[in-house]
């Protein structure tokens, strides 16, 4: 079982709709976990850290679930602009080991 | 301002040259990284530092071999053992006092053969 899992995609929704992607991970003792942002042919950029109590940034919400070993990334009212891959990190370890899951690509359409 | 650069941003190797990646950082992290990117792959830990003088490697340091001898400065070499070394190279640094620390990428270095 890889440490990181993501489906990636893609996810093709209209304009306005809402969408959810999950990343999932084998290491019941990781420590943390982001949501980063990367548009095609650039480096990635963070987005939000996630909270097991969740963390709200405008239009996206992410969520730890620590009992499934799951992170979500929810996306509200999606614009053009939002279409890009989203990669789920997660830090573990006492060398707090960074690992990247493949990333969901999204594009959202007009 | 601080941030963390790579160079070059393309570079062509030859067969059986070793060549050398630069990452820089001025944000003082103790925390730098190497990662590779193929297409449907996304990012594999190539190298990572968490502090001078000491490394680990990731899951494909086959082939890599990096130095850690200035907190800023994290080099990585991409030897002729690679063999198939085409792939957008990221370094990334980050604050490793504690978890749930983010961290922040450079530009990237597009390598490939010629």
């Amino acid at each position: 079982r890889k440490e990181v899992e993501q489906d990636p995609g893609p996810f093709n929704v209209p304009e306005g709709a809402t969408v959810a992607f999950n990343c999932t991970y084998s290491n019941s003792a990781s420590q943390s976990f982001f949501w980063y942002r990367q548009d095609c042919r650039k480096e990635p950029k963070l987005l939000m850290s996630v909270y097991s109590s969740g963390n709200e940034d405008g239009r996206f919400t992410a969520q730890l679930n620590r009992a499934s070993q799951y992170i979500s990334l929810l996306i509200r009212d999606s614009k053009l602009s939002d279409s890009a891959t989203y990669l789920c990190v997660v830090i573990s370890g006492g060398y707090q080991k960074v690992t990247f899951g493949i990333g969901t690509k999204l594009q959202v359409i007009p | 301002d601080g941030g963390i650069t790579q160079s070059p941003k393309y570079l062509f190797r030859k067969e059986g040259q070793n060549v050398t990646l630069s990452c820089e950082q001025n944000l003082n992290h103790d925390a730098m990284y190497w990662y590779r990117q193929d297409p449907g792959q996304g990012l594999r830990l190539i190298y990572y530092s968490q502090i001078v003088n000491d490394f680990q490697k990731g899951d494909i340091a086959e082939g890599y071999s990096v130095s850690r001898e200035k907190k800023e400065s994290f080099p990585l070499t991409v030897t002729s053992a690679q063999k198939n070394p085409t792939a957008f190279y990221l370094c990334a640094c980050g604050d490793s006092t504690g978890a749930g620390k983010p961290q922040h990428f450079g530009d990237g270095t597009r390598l490939s053969i010629l």
